[in-house]
Protein backbone atom coordinates (compact mmCIF):
# COMPACT_ATOMS: atom_id res chain seq x y z
CA UNK A 1 0.00 0.00 0.00
CA UNK A 2 0.95 3.70 -0.83
CA UNK A 3 1.76 5.88 2.24
CA UNK A 4 4.14 5.98 5.13
CA UNK A 5 3.86 3.14 7.54
CA UNK A 6 5.93 2.68 11.18
CA UNK A 7 6.48 -0.20 12.99
CA UNK A 8 6.53 -1.84 15.46
CA UNK A 9 3.22 0.14 16.02
CA UNK A 10 3.88 -0.32 19.92
CA UNK A 11 7.19 -1.26 21.98
CA UNK A 12 7.90 -2.43 25.27
CA UNK A 13 11.56 -2.07 26.43
CA UNK A 14 13.69 -1.95 29.70
CA UNK A 15 15.86 0.74 30.25
CA UNK A 16 19.60 0.25 28.72
CA UNK A 17 18.20 -1.63 25.61
CA UNK A 18 19.03 -0.84 22.15
CA UNK A 19 15.71 0.17 20.04
CA UNK A 20 15.21 0.71 16.60
CA UNK A 21 11.69 2.20 15.25
CA UNK A 22 11.19 1.50 11.82
CA UNK A 23 9.91 4.12 8.96
CA UNK A 24 9.09 3.44 5.45
CA UNK A 25 7.11 5.48 2.64
CA UNK A 26 6.53 4.89 -0.74
CA UNK A 27 5.60 8.53 -2.05
CA UNK A 28 9.66 9.19 -2.79
CA UNK A 29 9.59 11.92 -0.46
CA UNK A 30 12.88 13.40 -0.28
CA UNK A 31 12.69 14.93 3.41
CA UNK A 32 11.98 12.83 5.88
CA UNK A 33 10.99 13.30 10.20
CA UNK A 34 11.03 12.14 13.57
CA UNK A 35 8.88 13.35 15.86
CA UNK A 36 7.95 12.07 19.81
CA UNK A 37 4.15 13.64 21.04
CA UNK A 38 4.74 13.73 24.60
CA UNK A 39 1.92 15.66 27.15
CA UNK A 40 2.23 18.92 26.93
CA UNK A 41 5.28 19.71 24.92
CA UNK A 42 3.26 18.43 21.67
CA UNK A 43 5.09 17.28 18.70
CA UNK A 44 9.02 18.04 18.83
CA UNK A 45 11.60 17.03 15.63
CA UNK A 46 14.31 14.85 16.44
CA UNK A 47 15.86 14.34 13.30
CA UNK A 48 15.57 15.20 10.05
CA UNK A 49 16.78 13.69 6.62
CA UNK A 50 16.70 15.56 3.27
CA UNK A 51 17.86 12.82 1.30
CA UNK A 52 19.52 9.66 1.41
CA UNK A 53 22.72 9.85 3.58
CA UNK A 54 21.79 13.45 4.56
CA UNK A 55 20.50 13.92 8.35
CA UNK A 56 20.22 16.56 10.78
CA UNK A 57 19.30 17.05 13.99
CA UNK A 58 16.00 18.71 15.02
CA UNK A 59 15.13 19.57 18.81
CA UNK A 60 15.63 17.30 20.74
CA UNK A 61 18.45 14.53 19.39
CA UNK A 62 20.33 13.50 22.62
CA UNK A 63 19.85 9.51 22.56
CA UNK A 64 18.90 8.99 19.18
CA UNK A 65 20.34 8.07 16.34
CA UNK A 66 19.02 7.91 12.47
CA UNK A 67 19.91 6.58 9.47
CA UNK A 68 19.05 6.71 6.24
CA UNK A 69 21.12 4.81 3.42
CA UNK A 70 17.40 4.22 0.88
CA UNK A 71 15.19 7.33 0.56
CA UNK A 72 12.42 5.19 1.82
CA UNK A 73 13.19 4.29 4.74
CA UNK A 74 14.37 6.58 7.63
CA UNK A 75 15.29 4.39 11.12
CA UNK A 76 15.19 5.68 14.25
CA UNK A 77 17.67 3.95 16.96
CA UNK A 78 17.63 4.72 20.37
CA UNK A 79 20.88 3.57 21.49
CA UNK A 80 20.46 2.73 25.59
CA UNK A 81 16.59 3.12 26.31
CA UNK A 82 16.11 5.35 28.98
CA UNK A 83 12.66 6.10 30.67
CA UNK A 84 12.14 9.62 30.01
CA UNK A 85 12.19 7.71 26.00
CA UNK A 86 8.58 6.73 26.71
CA UNK A 87 6.46 8.38 24.54
CA UNK A 88 4.35 8.42 20.88
CA UNK A 89 7.05 8.32 18.18
CA UNK A 90 5.84 9.69 14.69
CA UNK A 91 7.93 9.61 11.26
CA UNK A 92 6.47 12.18 8.37
CA UNK A 93 7.38 12.76 5.17
CA UNK A 94 7.13 15.69 3.34
CA UNK A 95 5.15 16.71 0.14
CA UNK A 96 3.98 19.23 -1.94
CA UNK A 97 0.27 20.43 -0.29
CA UNK A 98 -0.31 23.44 -3.00
CA UNK A 99 0.45 26.96 -3.73
CA UNK A 100 3.92 26.39 -2.54
CA UNK A 101 3.51 25.16 0.70
CA UNK A 102 4.87 21.53 1.99
CA UNK A 103 2.85 19.46 3.64
CA UNK A 104 4.13 16.66 5.97
CA UNK A 105 2.80 13.34 6.47
CA UNK A 106 2.63 11.59 9.38
CA UNK A 107 2.75 7.61 10.07
CA UNK A 108 0.22 6.13 12.07
CA UNK A 109 2.89 6.70 15.76
CA UNK A 110 4.64 3.93 17.28
CA UNK A 111 3.97 4.04 20.93
CA UNK A 112 7.19 3.10 23.10
CA UNK A 113 7.25 2.27 26.68
CA UNK A 114 10.80 2.03 28.89
CA UNK A 115 10.24 0.05 31.70
CA UNK B 1 9.22 31.83 25.06
CA UNK B 2 8.35 28.50 22.42
CA UNK B 3 8.14 29.17 18.81
CA UNK B 4 4.11 28.26 18.99
CA UNK B 5 2.04 28.74 21.17
CA UNK B 6 -1.98 27.60 21.25
CA UNK B 7 -4.24 28.09 24.48
CA UNK B 8 -4.36 24.85 25.42
CA UNK B 9 -8.18 24.68 26.24
CA UNK B 10 -10.10 22.06 26.47
CA UNK B 11 -12.49 24.39 24.49
CA UNK B 12 -16.08 22.93 24.15
CA UNK B 13 -18.98 24.28 22.03
CA UNK B 14 -22.22 23.74 20.89
CA UNK B 15 -23.29 21.06 17.84
CA UNK B 16 -23.64 23.96 15.29
CA UNK B 17 -21.91 26.75 16.66
CA UNK B 18 -18.39 28.14 15.29
CA UNK B 19 -15.19 27.03 16.99
CA UNK B 20 -12.25 29.54 17.36
CA UNK B 21 -8.72 28.36 17.75
CA UNK B 22 -5.86 30.98 18.11
CA UNK B 23 -1.92 29.98 17.38
CA UNK B 24 0.56 32.97 17.95
CA UNK B 25 4.21 32.19 16.40
CA UNK B 26 7.81 34.18 17.83
CA UNK B 27 9.84 33.47 14.70
CA UNK B 28 9.13 37.04 11.68
CA UNK B 29 10.53 34.41 9.06
CA UNK B 30 7.75 31.64 9.41
CA UNK B 31 6.70 31.23 6.07
CA UNK B 32 4.13 28.41 5.51
CA UNK B 33 1.29 27.62 8.34
CA UNK B 34 -0.82 24.68 8.72
CA UNK B 35 -3.23 23.23 11.02
CA UNK B 36 -3.48 19.64 11.45
CA UNK B 37 -6.33 17.48 13.20
CA UNK B 38 -5.49 14.56 15.53
CA UNK B 39 -7.97 11.98 16.72
CA UNK B 40 -7.04 10.62 19.74
CA UNK B 41 -4.96 7.76 19.21
CA UNK B 42 -4.38 8.86 15.64
CA UNK B 43 -1.85 10.43 13.96
CA UNK B 44 -2.13 14.17 12.86
CA UNK B 45 -4.02 15.00 9.52
CA UNK B 46 -4.01 18.19 7.54
CA UNK B 47 -6.52 20.21 7.62
CA UNK B 48 -5.62 23.50 6.30
CA UNK B 49 -2.54 25.40 5.18
CA UNK B 50 -1.67 29.09 4.76
CA UNK B 51 1.08 31.16 3.83
CA UNK B 52 -0.67 34.38 2.69
CA UNK B 53 -2.28 37.47 4.56
CA UNK B 54 -5.83 37.35 4.71
CA UNK B 55 -8.76 34.31 4.98
CA UNK B 56 -8.47 30.93 3.30
CA UNK B 57 -11.74 28.64 3.29
CA UNK B 58 -12.52 25.28 2.59
CA UNK B 59 -15.68 24.05 3.50
CA UNK B 60 -16.37 24.65 6.99
CA UNK B 61 -13.15 25.68 7.66
CA UNK B 62 -11.58 29.07 7.33
CA UNK B 63 -8.02 29.53 8.08
CA UNK B 64 -6.57 33.36 8.86
CA UNK B 65 -3.08 34.66 9.13
CA UNK B 66 -1.83 38.02 10.00
CA UNK B 67 2.01 37.86 9.85
CA UNK B 68 1.95 41.65 11.41
CA UNK B 69 0.66 40.61 14.54
CA UNK B 70 2.28 36.99 14.05
CA UNK B 71 -0.82 35.21 14.72
CA UNK B 72 -2.83 32.35 12.50
CA UNK B 73 -6.53 30.90 13.57
CA UNK B 74 -8.71 28.37 12.22
CA UNK B 75 -12.56 28.86 12.48
CA UNK B 76 -14.30 25.77 12.04
CA UNK B 77 -18.32 26.52 11.07
CA UNK B 78 -21.09 24.30 11.80
CA UNK B 79 -19.55 22.46 14.16
CA UNK B 80 -19.80 18.60 14.87
CA UNK B 81 -19.16 16.12 16.58
CA UNK B 82 -16.98 14.61 14.49
CA UNK B 83 -14.79 17.85 14.82
CA UNK B 84 -13.86 16.75 18.48
CA UNK B 85 -10.47 16.21 18.21
CA UNK B 86 -7.46 18.09 19.21
CA UNK B 87 -5.96 20.62 16.57
CA UNK B 88 -2.43 21.32 16.34
CA UNK B 89 -0.82 24.49 14.47
CA UNK B 90 2.62 24.01 12.74
CA UNK B 91 4.70 26.69 11.65
CA UNK B 92 7.39 26.10 8.68
CA UNK B 93 10.04 28.25 9.55
CA UNK B 94 12.36 29.00 6.93
CA UNK B 95 15.81 27.58 8.21
CA UNK B 96 15.97 24.19 8.05
CA UNK B 97 13.61 22.48 6.88
CA UNK B 98 11.67 22.57 10.36
CA UNK B 99 7.90 22.21 11.26
CA UNK B 100 7.10 23.63 14.64
CA UNK B 101 3.88 22.60 16.38
CA UNK B 102 2.39 24.09 19.15
CA UNK B 103 1.25 22.09 21.76
CA UNK B 104 -2.92 21.42 20.86
CA UNK B 105 -6.26 22.55 21.36
CA UNK B 106 -8.45 20.22 22.67
CA UNK B 107 -12.08 20.74 21.04
CA UNK B 108 -15.19 18.74 22.31
CA UNK B 109 -18.48 19.21 20.16
CA UNK B 110 -21.54 18.25 22.55
CA UNK B 111 -24.15 17.36 20.69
Amino acid sequence: DAGITQSPRYKITETGRQVTLMCHQTWSHSYMFWYRQDLGHGLRLIYYSAAADITDKGEVPDGYVVSRSKTENFPLTLESATRSQTSVYFCASRGLAGEGAYEQYFGPGTRLTVT
Amino acid sequence: QKEVEQNSGPLSVPEGAIASLNCTYSDRGSQSFFWYRQYSGKSPELIMFIYSNGDKEDGRFTAQLNKASQYVSLLIRDSQPSDSATYLCAVNIGRGNQFYFGTGTSLTVIP
